[in-house]
């Protein structure tokens, strides 16, 4: 059961434009949400994260965004950089419980 | 930021046989360490959460007696994969952090069981 689903596995986008990442998630009681990039032959690095009682975290050139109604969260980068090439996971959390992850989207940035 | 080490990178082993995996946190101390499973194109699953000085956690459906864990020190958790099967086959990573939150993950082992 894939509580967490990325269904995008790749996207390309070329340097400078955005690039939307998206998450869908089916526990609706999870309550804590992150972003993790990793790069090859290296571990997923925290990227930025977001608590269910709020719709949008910001930080630098990334934000998420959450839906709780639709169960769905994005990451969006502004400007993208060939540097954010790299695979990104989304994962979810309920009650500081285990964090349970999605399929990973390979992001491509174009120069 | 901090650093979690895994070590072999990469194991090959013939079917049947042990193998140990090993995750240290280079520059801190971790009294939890998570041990992942991932498949190709499947998300990291959780295998067992790892505490120092006592027995680990597992997930459902983890034999336990299959992935020995054992976290004996606050900088060590070790992974050993007792009589592997080519199935066993997979990449394990380990995490390591002050909260479940703030995890830090190692490179990752690539296993190989032929």
């Amino acid at each position: 059961d894939q509580q967490v689903k990325q269904n995008s596995p790749s996207l390309s986008v070329q340097e400078g434009r955005i690039s939307i990442l998206n998450c869908d998630y089916t526990n609706s009681m999870f309550d804590y949400f992150l972003w993790y990039k990793k790069y090859p032959a290296e571990g997923p690095t925290f990227l930025i994260s977001i608590s269910s009682i709020k719709d949008k975290n910001e930080d630098g050139r990334f934000t998420v965004f959450l839906n709780k109604s639709a169960k769905h969260l994005s990451l969006h980068i502004v400007p993208s950089q060939p540097g954010d090439s790299a695979v990104y996971f989304c994962a979810a959390s309920q009650g500081y419980q285990k964090v349970t992850f999605g399929t990973g989207t390979k992001l491509q940035v174009i120069p | 930021g901090a650093v979690v080490s895994q070590h072999p990178s990469w194991v090959i082993c013939k079917s049947g046989t042990s193998v140990k995996i090993e995750c240290r946190s280079l520059d801190f101390q971790a009294t939890t360490m998570f041990w992942y499973r991932q498949f190709p194109k499947q998300s990291l699953m959780l295998m067992a959460t790892s505490n120092e000085g006592s027995k680990a956690t597992y997930e459902q459906g983890v034999e336990k007696d299959k992935f020995l864990i054992n976290h004996a020190s606050l900088t060590l958790s070790t992974l050993t994969v007792t009589s592997a099967h080519p199935e066993d086959s997979s990449f394990y990573i380990c995490s390591a952090g002050q909260n479940l939150y703030e995890q830090y993950f190692g490179p990752g082992t690539r296993l190989t069981v032929t």
